[in-house]
């Protein structure tokens, strides 16, 4: 599976949208962005994912460069709920696949 | 989505006894379901993946006699610790794949176990 990049941790003003980058450069054709978060001491939660097309669900938008190398979330009015370590992940998706986690990007949600 | 419920949700034990914690899909049938471990500040590692009546595969460094994992049924998956060691506390997460849910996964609460 290729591997992906998050910045550690970001901030976002209560309210405001927040942008979580993931750089994917070494993604194959076949493989699925995937998103999850993982709110302290719970298990991941799902949120989006996409092969080459934006998409868009009740929690959030995801971006996809045209060469698929890069990808953003946005949830488009952050609460302070939504402060969680997030996790991008590309993976084929097939019968065989499963998700291999990295270090995700800590969101804070700041009054 | 699809609820994956896992149980108990907390668990002290004694060292060197045994601990079972069950995995359920409660509103699909998951053909392949797998267990992760999580320990403190650190990103969740896999443990082993099972598909419904065939044996778990182990990821590398996964003692398979240590964590036994039965898929006996569509629904349901179980992990045993055996023989459980202080260094075996950790926070153990579930996830289920199937149904009509097409290729997402979707996790339990986890399962915080500490050894004593």
């Amino acid at each position: 599976d290729a591997k992906t990049t998050q910045p550690p941790s970001m901030d976002c003003a209560e309210g405001r949208a927040a942008n979580l980058p993931c750089n994917h450069s070494t993604i194959s054709g076949n493989e699925y962005v995937y998103w999850y978060r993982q709110i302290h001491s719970q298990g991941p939660q799902y949120i989006i994912h996409g092969l080459k097309n934006n998409e868009t669900n009740e929690m959030a938008s995801l971006i996809i460069t045209e060469d698929r190398k890069s990808s953003t979330l946005i949830l488009p009015h952050a609460t302070l709920r939504d402060t969680a370590v997030y996790y991008c992940i590309v993976n084929t998706g097939g019968s065989q696949g499963n998700l291999i986690f990295g270090k995700g990007t800590k969101l804070s949600v700041k009054p | 989505g699809a609820v994956v419920s896992q149980h108990p949700s907390w668990v002290i034990c004694k060292s060197g006894t045994s601990v079972k914690i069950e995995c359920r899909s409660l509103d699909f049938q998951a053909t392949t379901m797998f267990w992760y471990r999580q320990f403190p500040k650190q990103s969740l590692m896999l443990m082993a993946t099972s598909n419904e009546g065939s044996k778990a595969t182990y990821e590398q460094g996964v003692e398979k006699d240590k964590f036994l994992i039965n898929h006996a049924s569509l629904t349901l998956s179980t992990l045993t610790v055996t023989s459980a060691h202080p260094e075996d506390s950790s926070f153990y997460i579930c996830s289920a794949r199937g149904g009509g849910y097409g290729n997402i996964q979707y996790f339990g609460a986890g399962t915080r176990l500490s050894v004593l």
